[in-house]
């Protein structure tokens, strides 16, 4: 079975610095994707980045960017320029079958400081 | 195009009652899948339905189950309620079956079930 694991349940970054997201995962399949997930205060969950496994080159979406080693099961997210409104609780997720079935870490929750 | 929406939002029910939510994909979208999320488990997942057939299932007992419709929309069942079962119950639709790269999950707003 695949585990996902955060190993940082709350982090703090001032607004406009960067702050970065760890996450680890464990499996024997060879494809899969990787996302991550933000949920706010009103527990709407919203895709913020996606990786396919197959891909070599580090997803990227504004200032949302990804740091995946494969051989390491690593799959960081970096968020630039950090704003208000990104505080919330960011979700890594992982799934082996084009994204129908998806496991979830423990969550890190993010307070962004003015 | 409308989000997923989920009914009801809220939802309050006596030990041992049951209980069936509702989930209202993105039109188009055939995959309906359904999560739990508590405190102490985080999320799980339930199951997933694509075109009325239920195709993945998560560990849980056969007190939750889920259906869907031609139309696509999805219930979920829950019977002989425990304390444990106090949730957010969330539902995401996507567009893809399986091994289609581009079957993002996009999530609805949950319903938050509380069982005393």
């Amino acid at each position: 079975a695949q585990t996902v694991t955060q190993s940082q349940p709350e982090m703090s970054v001032q607004e406009a610095e960067t702050v970065t997201l760890s996450c680890t995962y464990d499996t024997s399949e060879s494809n899969y994707y990787l996302f991550w997930y933000k949920q706010p205060p009103s527990r709407q969950m919203i895709l913020v980045i996606r990786q396919e496994a197959y891909k070599q080159q580090n997803a990227t979406e504004n200032r949302f960017s990804v740091n995946f080693q494969k051989a390491a099961k690593s799959f960081s997210l970096k968020i630039s320029d950090s704003q208000l409104g990104d505080t919330a609780m960011y979700f890594c997720a992982f799934t082996d079958n084009a994204g129908n079935m998806l496991t979830f870490g423990g969550g890190t929750r993010l307070m962004v400081k003015p | 195009k409308a989000g997923v929406t989920q009914t009801p939002r809220y939802l309050i029910k006596t030990r041992g009652q049951q209980v069936t939510l509702s989930c209202s994909p993105i039109s188009g979208h055939r995959s309906v899948s359904w999560y739990q999320q508590t405190p102490g488990q985080g999320l799980q997942f339930l199951f997933e339905y694509f075109s009325e057939t239920q195709r993945n299932k998560g560990n849980f007992p056969g007190r939750f189950s889920g259906r869907q419709f031609s139309n696509s929309r999805s219930e979920m069942n829950v019977s002989t309620l425990e304390l444990g079962d106090s949730a957010l119950y969330l539902c995401a639709s996507s567009s893809g079956g399986r091994n289609i790269p581009t079957s993002e999950q996009y999530f609805g707003p949950g319903t938050r079930l509380t069982v005393t």
